[in-house]
């Protein structure tokens, strides 16, 4: 079962900043967030991970929360092409234990 | 270019018979995986291979097969005992599976039972 809670859409206007949101409440201390999208008929593709720190890469930036009870990805000047399925997703970092991938949420990118 | 193929994109069956999907990886990773894609659905991992000759069980094996003979190719067989075998399934590998987090998978294969 995920541990995780999304909505299960948003939309976003072009331009705009996209703040998809994700609750996990029961989180463990060595479970990490990560974030992957999924183009329609694509694979999924991983977009950014952390731990308790908020992160940023050329894709997107992470804020967990410091109670680490959610987080939100957000996509900086959403364009047309990341309209997609938002994947969040907690698990441990220990190679033991492969990801659960929830519903997501269909973020929609308007022009 | 370094990736994953599966092949073919679209498979069509007649309800009773084994199948079997294509993975093949030359991205040198160790761990492959298999997920099946339901519409609206969340992706659920069937098998999981860390290593050649390895493999593990995921959430929803039954009615499938796998094996790992060489470290580049991980194929899934859907049997006739699949009860809903209609379905977009999806291979992915990682460095191993201590970066599972780092998934990279392919493009899909939508299977079409009937």
């Amino acid at each position: 079962d995920a541990k995780t809670t999304q909505p299960p859409s948003m939309d976003c206007a072009e331009g705009r900043a996209a703040n998809l949101p994700c609750n996990h409440s029961t989180i463990s201390g060595n479970e990490y967030v990560y974030w992957y999208r999924q183009i329609h008929s694509q694979g999924p593709q991983y977009i950014i991970h952390g731990l308790k720190n908020n992160e940023t890469n050329e894709m997107a930036s992470l804020i967990i929360t410091e109670d680490r009870k959610s987080s939100t990805l957000i996509l900086p000047h959403a364009t047309l092409r990341d309209t997609a399925v938002y994947y969040c997703i907690v698990s441990p970092n220990s190679g033991n234990t492969p990801l659960v991938f929830g519903k997501g949420t269909r973020l929609s990118v308007i022009a | 270019d370094g990736g994953i193929t599966q092949s073919p994109k679209y498979l069509f069956r007649k309800e009773g018979q084994n199948v079997t999907l294509s993975c093949e990886q030359n991205l040198n990773h160790d761990a492959m995986y298999w997920y099946r894609q339901d519409p609206g659905q969340g992706l659920r991992l069937i098998y999981y291979s860390q290593i050649v000759n390895d493999f593990q069980k995921g959430d929803i094996a039954e009615g499938y097969s796998v094996s790992r003979e060489k470290k580049e190719s991980f194929p899934l067989t859907v049997t006739s005992a699949q009860k809903n075998p209609t379905a977009f399934y999806l291979c992915a590998s990682s460095i191993d599976l201590d970066r599972d987090y780092e998934q990279y998978f392919g493009p899909g294969t939508r299977l079409t039972v009937t």
